[in-house]
């Protein structure tokens, strides 16, 4: 089975440009998590979807940042206007019933220059 | 609040040593799981092992084994016979079940461990 996949792997883009990020979770998971890995703050969660609704968002860091989950197999995470500080490696995951195992894409690292 | 704390920032041994990975964690559920994930030099994060806050059993695994302590909020692992490959940054994870769908995974701030040969 494949895992979570994500799109693109590696993203360079100027400060000001929209960054829009993919995620397609584990077939049959009806959870989806975005996740941002930084040196500074280590890995903090940006936003949870349960059955395609978003149940917390808290972490979202500003307004420039959105995520949409329009169907059970696609998720997207917007940066608009993106800027360096939001350069870091983005994960998507995916888990099936509450309490089960998170599994993990292999992240999209992104640089804003 | 929820919370987990991996001390050690870095571990350094060298081949065959064994090594103990440590992680406290702090939460006011009474059911919650803890996780342990492996990041090695190419990025991903690898799933190693589930716990729920019920099951108290020590697990092992090959060369990697585990001791959960709820009475001192400790989730230990410990990687018996090191080899270079177990070099890698690992976390350790909570989830609570605060409502229906439960949490995201509360992460802590991970140790690195370099191993030598």
């Amino acid at each position: 089975d494949a895992g979570v996949i994500q799109s693109p792997r590696h993203e360079v883009t100027e400060m000001g440009q929209e960054v829009t990020l993919r995620c397609k979770p584990i077939s049959g998971h009806n959870s989806l998590f975005w996740y941002r890995q930084t040196m500074m703050r280590g890995l903090e969660l940006l936003i949870y979807f349960n059955n395609n609704v978003p149940i917390d968002d808290s972490g979202m860091p500003e307004d420039r940042f959105s995520a949409k989950m329009p169907n059970a197999s696609f998720s997207t995470l917007k940066i608009q206007p993106s800027e360096p500080r939001d350069s870091a490696v983005y994960f998507c995951a995916s888990r099936g019933e509450l309490g089960e195992t998170q599994y993990f894409g292999p992240g999209t690292r992104l640089l804003v220059l | 609040a929820q919370k987990v704390t991996q001390a050690q920032t870095e571990i350094s041994v060298v081949e065959k040593e064994d090594v103990t990975l440590d992680c406290v964690y702090e939460t006011r559920d009474t059911t919650y799981y803890l996780f342990w994930y492996k990041q090695p030099p190419s990025g991903e994060l690898v799933f190693l092992i589930r716990r729920n806050s019920f099951d108290e059993q020590n697990e092992i695994s090959g060369r990697y084994s585990w001791n959960f302590q709820k009475s001192t909020s400790s989730f230990n692992f410990t990687i018996t016979a090191s080899q270079v490959v177990d070099s890698a940054v690992y976390f350790c994870a909570l989830s609570e079940v605060a409502n229906q769908a439960g949490t995201a995974l509360i992460f802590g701030k991970g140790t690195t461990l370099s191993v030598s040969s």
